[in-house]
């Protein structure tokens, strides 16, 4: 079935650092790939996302290419912020994944940025 | 734009006890999900509805029921419940396959 590899973390970083949080995933067919984020107390909110191969999803200074040939879709930002600290998934929606929607998702990263 | 509504936020529950957890969204979605948070594994499926009066079980199921009278709601119903069952539980919901799925601020339990 489909599956999602992220880091775990925690990953903590100084403000205005550079940040890549890395995911890959394994399924069959063309899936969409998403972002999700979770900040404290609060559900999972969309982040970004990109439904075909070479698409580049962005979004408040986020990034994520989906790259079909090493099946990766890392997030990145140039610069982050203290406001940035957050649970961050990976997810795609494909064939074989669960629930109405076949999303996937990865285990979740912490990331705490420090001022 | 009221979106994915859960209540309760918070309910502690004594092992044993019976209890509902209501999910609504005002977005005319098809599809709706139940998803338990645990610490060091992510989000796991338990059930999940693509249409009113369709329901089909996920990951983990085993202690749950769910129904779908409406489009809107797809309330969780926990039947006797254990302590393994304290987490956190999201309600999701989305217009189709690959799009994108809208969360409820999550209900925390704990079972005593």
């Amino acid at each position: 079935g489909d599956s999602v590899t992220q880091m775990e973390g925690p990953v903590t970083l100084s403000e205005e650092a550079f940040l890549t949080i890395n995911c890959t995933y394994t399924a069959t067919g063309y899936p969409s790939l998403f972002w999700y984020v979770q900040y404290p107390g609060e559900g999972l909110q969309l982040l970004l996302k990109a439904t075909k191969a070479d698409d580049k999803g962005s979004n408040k200074g986020f990034e994520a290419t989906y790259r079909k040939e090493t099946t990766s879709f890392h997030l990145e930002k140039g610069s982050v912020q203290v406001s940035d600290s957050a649970v961050y998934f990976c997810a795609l929606s494909g064939r074989s994944g669960g629930g109405a929607d076949g999303l996937t998702f990865g285990k979740g990263t912490h990331l705490i940025i420090q001022p | 734009n009221a979106g994915v509504t859960q209540t309760p936020k918070f309910q502690v529950l004594k092992t044993g006890q019976s209890m509902t957890l209501q999910c609504a969204q005002d977005m005319n979605h098809e599809y709706m999900s139940w998803y338990r948070q645990d610490p060091g594994m992510g989000l796991r499926l338990i059930h999940y509805s693509v249409g009113a009066g369709i329901t089909d079980q996920g990951e983990v199921p085993n202690g749950y029921n769910v129904s779908r009278s409406t489009t809107e709601d797809f309330p969780l119903r926990l039947l006797s419940a254990a302590p393994s069952q304290t987490s956190v539980y999201f309600c999701a919901s989305s217009y189709g396959w690959g799009t994108e799925a809208f969360f409820g601020q999550g209900t925390r339990l704990t079972v005593v």
